[in-house]
C-alpha cells in the first residue's frame, strides 16, 4: 500500500499570502494518480485538483497542482479566508489512500 | 445538481450491525462508480469500499473486508453499505462519494451520516 504523508501539518498564514502544501509518496504514484481535496469544518471533503495538476470543476485558478512520481505541491497562490481548512492528497494505485491532512490556519 | 443523501447511521453496541444508504440524484446514476470514505473523530479521512457501476465490482479495504458489504440498486439510485460485526474503531462519519468517470477520483460527496460503536 502507498502511504501518503503530508507536511506540514499545520500551517499558519495570512489571507493575501502564498500557501505551499507538500504530499510526499512512499513510491511511485502511476500516471498521476493524485488528488488533492479541502476540507472545512464540519462539511465533506471537496474535490479541488485531480490528475496532479487539473482543477475540479468550479475551483478557482488561485489553486494549483505540480508533481509527479513521488513528490506532489498543492500551491494556493494569494490566500483568501474561505480558504483556511484541512487538506488532504489521495492517490489511487492497488487501493485508494489519503494523506494525513494539512491544516491551514490563520497566523 | 449532483446530490448525496446518506442516512442509516446510529448508536450500535460493538458485535452488532448497521445499514447505511445514500440515495442519489442529478447524474445518470447506474454510470457510475460509488464509494465510502470514513472519518473517525478528529482524524483523517481513510476509503473503505466502492462498486462499479453495473454492481458487479466490489473493493474494500482490508480493515473491512468480510464485515462490510457494500451493494446498489440501480432501480432506486441507491448505494448501501452493510457494516457487521462492529468494533469501536468502526466510529466514523460515512460519506458517500460518486467517483469519476474513467478517473480514481470522487469529485462529489454526501454531507456524511454518523456511526457511533459503543457499549
Amino acid at each position: 500500500e502507498i502511504v501518503l504523508t503530508q507536511s506540514p501539518g499545520t500551517l499558519s498564514l495570512s489571507p493575501g499570502e502564498r500557501a505551499t502544501l507538500s504530499c510526499r509518496a512512499s513510491q511511485s504514484v502511476s500516471s498521476s494518480y493524485l488528488a488533492w481535496y479541502q476540507q472545512k469544518s464540519g462539511q465533506a471533503p471537496r474535490l479541488l485538483i485531480y490528475g496532479a495538476s487539473s482543477r475540479a470543476t468550479g475551483i478557482p485558478d488561485r489553486f494549483s497542482g505540480t508533481g509527479s512520481g513521488t513528490d506532489f505541491t498543492l500551491t494556493i497562490s494569494r490566500l483568501d479566508p474561505e480558504d483556511f481548512a484541512v487538506y488532504y492528497c489521495q492517490q489511487y494505485g492497488s487501493s485508494y489512500t489519503f494523506g494525513q491532512g494539512t491544516k491551514l490556519e490563520v497566523k | 445538481e449532483v446530490q448525496l443523501l446518506e442516512s442509516g447511521g446510529g448508536l450500535v453496541q460493538p458485535g452488532g450491525s448497521l445499514r447505511l444508504s445514500c440515495a442519489a440524484s442529478g447524474f445518470t446514476f447506474a454510470s457510475y462508480a460509488m464509494h465510502w470514505v470514513r472519518q473517525a473523530p478528529g482524524k483523517g479521512l481513510e476509503w473503505v469500499s466502492g462498486i462499479s457501476g453495473g454492481g458487479d465490482i466490489t473493493y474494500y479495504a482490508d480493515s473491512v473486508r468480510g464485515r462490510f458489504t457494500i451493494s446498489r440498486d440501480n432501480s432506486k439510485n441507491t448505494v448501501y453499505l452493510q457494516m457487521n460485526s462492529l468494533r469501536a474503531e468502526d466510529t466514523a462519519i460515512y460519506y458517500c462519494a460518486k467517483k469519476m468517470s474513467a478517473r480514481p477520483y470522487f469529485d462529489y460527496w454526501g454531507q456524511g451520516t454518523l456511526v457511533t460503536v459503543s457499549s
